[in-house]
C-alpha cells in the first residue's frame, strides 16, 4: 500500500521528548485525518483537515499539535505526553470531508511512551 | 450525534463456515455506513460500503452486508470463510459536523479469528 504513507512506524519517546508523526498521501486527496487506535476502544478522530484548513479538533489535547503545510501532507507534533498517549496513530485522506468519500489509511505509527 | 455498536469483541469460527458481524448504528434521517477491515500491523481497508439504493452490497472477496433501516443494523456476513479472512473489521457510520463536513464514527471493532 503506498497511497498513504506514515512515518515512523513505531516510536518509543519518554514524557520529556518532543517528537512528530508524518503522513503523506499520493492520492491527490483534498481532506487529511489523524486517528487514535487504543486497544479494545473504537477509533478516536482528532483532526480533520480540509483543502490545509482545520475542520475538525475533537477535544484534543494540546499536547498534539496538528500541522498541514499542504494537501499532501500531514504533521501531529508531541510534546510532553502521558503514557496513557500510547497507541497506534492512523493517518487518512480522502477526496474531500464536504461528501461522502472513501476514507484511506495509512498503516499507522505505533506509538509507546515510557 | 451518531453512534455503532460492535456486539461482539471477538468471534471464532472454523474455516468454510459462515459468519456474521453484528453492527447496529443509532437512528438518523440519512445514513451512510462502511466496514472496514484491518489486517495485522495494518491500516483500514475500505471493504464495503452502504450510501443508497440496493440495500444489500456485496464486497470483491464475498462479504455482504445488508442494510436494514427498521432496525438499524448493518450486519456484515460471509457464506464461507477462508483463514485469510482472520481481522479486526470495524463497522463505521458517517456524521454530520457543524460546518457540514462529513466524519466517521467508527464502532470498537469486531476481531475475526478462522480456525483451520
Amino acid at each position: 500500500e503506498t497511497g498513504v504513507t506514515q512515518t515512523p512506524r513505531h516510536l518509543v519517546m519518554g514524557m520529556t521528548n518532543k517528537k512528530s508523526l508524518k503522513c503523506e498521501q499520493h492520492l491527490g486527496h483534498n481532506a487529511m485525518y489523524w486517528y487514535k487506535q487504543s486497544a479494545k476502544k473504537p477509533l478516536e478522530l482528532m483532526f480533520v483537515y480540509n483543502f490545509k484548513e482545520q475542520t475538525e479538533n475533537n477535544s484534543v489535547p494540546s499536547r498534539f499539535s496538528p500541522e498541514c503545510p499542504n494537501s499532501s501532507h500531514l504533521f501531529l507534533h508531541l510534546h510532553t505526553l502521558q503514557p496513557e498517549d500510547s497507541a497506534l496513530y492512523l493517518c487518512a485522506s480522502s477526496q474531500s470531508s464536504g461528501s461522502i468519500y472513501e476514507q484511506y489509511f495509512g498503516p499507522g505509527t505505533r506509538l509507546t511512551v515510557t | 450525534a451518531q453512534s455503532v455498536t460492535q456486539l461482539d469483541s471477538q468471534v471464532p469460527v472454523f474455516e468454510e463456515a459462515p459468519v456474521e458481524l453484528r453492527c447496529n448504528y443509532s437512528s438518523s434521517v440519512s445514513v451512510y455506513l462502511f466496514w472496514y477491515v484491518q489486517y495485522p500491523n495494518q491500516g483500514l481497508q475500505l471493504l464495503l460500503k452502504y450510501l443508497s439504493g440496493s440495500t444489500l452490497v456485496e464486497s470483491i472477496n464475498g462479504f455482504e452486508a445488508e442494510f436494514n433501516k427498521s432496525q438499524t443494523s448493518f450486519h456484515l456476513r460471509k457464506p464461507s470463510v477462508h483463514i485469510s479472512d482472520t481481522a479486526e473489521y470495524f463497522c463505521a457510520v458517517s456524521d454530520r459536523s457543524r460546518d457540514s463536513s462529513y466524519k466517521l464514527i467508527f464502532g470498537s471493532g469486531t476481531r475475526l479469528l478462522v480456525r483451520p
